[in-house]
């Protein structure tokens, strides 16, 4: 199995433009997330879903979007690139029974973005 | 406010040597605990879980960790490092369910450097 895909796995961007960061798991997993890692900072969530057509706000939502039309599938989209969003990106999905999930998360490789 | 904290940025250990990566959270209630590896360029993979029962966990590759409850502590441990060993280690937890969806908190992380 391939579990959690990222793609792509570099990005450099311009201020002010678009782009679509593309997870893809293949667990059958209900829940799915993206977070971004700074130094120092550890794991921030973005955005999460806990199943298809929904999507909830993280801790730190601010010029991202994100869409789960499938289940298997969890974009995330930055409108206008500031580079504040320089980072390192990572989208991992769980399985859980209910809200109590015991929480173990299964993570992409990354996506390191750069904006200049 | 609920968090977990890594007071160490960074643990170096000679191979052989037995290891301590600490972990301390402030969380209400009975919470989850984990503790997550993340090698160079990958993301962040399992390692071990306390959700109830004995307060000492073991996990992959040899790690355990200890449960504290009266210290609210969370400290990973092995016997004897290995180089291989060397990585970034997250400490995280999930507060006890109270309704909707509780998401991971992580800490910092801490670098672990194991010496030949």
């Amino acid at each position: 199995n391939a579990g959690v895909t990222q793609t792509p796995k570099f990005r450099v961007l311009k201020t002010g433009q678009s782009m679509t960061l593309l997870c893809a798991q293949d667990m059958n997993h209900e829940y799915m997330y993206w977070y971004r890692q700074d130094p120092g900072m550890g794991l921030r969530l973005i955005h999460y879903s806990v199943g298809e057509g929904t999507t909830a706000k993280g801790e730190v939502p601010d010029g991202y979007n994100v869409s789960r039309l499938k289940k298997q599938n969890f974009l995330l989209g930055l409108e206008s690139a500031a580079p504040s969003q320089t980072s390192v990106y990572f989208c991992a999905s769980s399985y859980e029974r209910g809200a109590k999930g015991t929480g173990e998360l299964f993570f992409g490789e990354g996506s390191r973005l750069t904006v200049l | 406010a609920q968090s977990v904290a890594q007071p160490e940025d960074q643990v170096n250990v000679a191979e052989g040597n037995p290891l301590t990566v600490k972990c301390t959270y402030s969380v209400s209630g009975n919470p989850y605990l984990f503790w997550y590896v993340q090698y160079p360029n990958r993301g962040l993979q399992f390692l071990l879980k306390y959700i109830t029962g004995d307060n000492l966990v073991k996990g992959s590759y040899g790690f355990e960790a200890e449960f504290n409850k009266s210290q609210t502590s969370f400290h990973l441990k092995k016997p004897s490092a290995l180089v291989s060993d060397s990585a970034l280690y997250f400490c995280a937890v999930r507060p006890s369910f109270s309704g909707g969806y509780n998401k991971l908190i992580f800490g910092a992380g801490t670098r672990l450097a194991v010496h030949p």
